[in-house]
């Protein structure tokens, strides 16, 4: 069954945490996405990967990182530096970026800072 | 800097009714334009694709144009139907950074 996987569905930190929100494709995409969304609003670029080992800062990066040492994983990591990381994040997929390459998103993951 | 902007923000129509959701874009160097729909608490659904050299898109009940020059496209839902409820979104891919820029979105209810 292709896809791509987020985990946890629901993720609870305490302020100074930094917590680490899992993103997996079976699908063999090279780039690979990480978008914040808050209530009410689109979809805002984190980072994203067009490749294994680099990525690119998005509009949003101050606060996160992320590592892509393997094709099918994209890690993101709030750390303890965003200062409002409560949010809907979601993972998204494309084989490619040229102007066929349609992006598919995960269910995502919802945390909340205690 | 690419924005996106999406008009209506809301829409509740009776079952039936065709409609027609838009998207405007301030830079008219993109690769491709992409509808997604939302449900509440889930990820994205892509519905379609538009490359930029392409002017529409259809799938089933969906049709969705494109106009690079004026920045602007839209999405049209015929006959529409209860289960049509969700929030659409529109996004962009320039050439320039190839990840998407999206709209606020269109919440849209379909009254049965």
């Amino acid at each position: 069954d292709g896809g791509i996987t987020q985990s946890p569905k629901y993720l609870f930190r305490k302020e100074g945490q930094n917590v680490t929100l899992s993103c997996e494709q079976n699908l063999n995409h090279d780039a690979m996405y990480w978008y914040r969304q808050d209530p009410g609003q689109g979809l805002r670029l984190i980072y994203y990967s067009q490749i294994v080992n680099d990525f690119q800062k998005g509009d949003i990066a101050e606060g996160y990182s992320v590592s892509r040492e393997k094709k099918e994983s994209f890690p993101l990591t709030v750390t303890s530096a965003q200062k409002n990381p409560t949010a809907f994040y979601l993972c998204a997929s494309s084989a490619g970026t040229g102007t066929g390459n349609e992006q598919f998103f995960g269910p995502g993951t919802r945390l909340t800072v205690l | 800097k690419q924005e996106v902007t999406q008009i209506p923000a809301a829409l509740s129509v009776p079952e039936g009714e065709n409609l027609v959701l838009n998207c405007s874009f301030t830079d008219s160097a993109i690769y491709n334009l992409q509808w997604f729909r939302q449900d509440p608490g889930k990820g994205l659904t892509s519905l379609l694709l538009i490359q930029s050299s392409q002017r529409e898109q259809t799938s089933g009940r969906l049709n969705a144009s494109l106009d690079k020059s004026s920045g602007r496209s839209t999405l049209y839902i015929a006959a529409s139907q209860p289960g049509d409820s969700a929030t659409y979104l529109c996004a962009v891919m320039d050439t320039g950074r190839r990840a998407l820029t999206f709209g606020s979105g269109t919440r849209l209810q379909v009254q049965p």
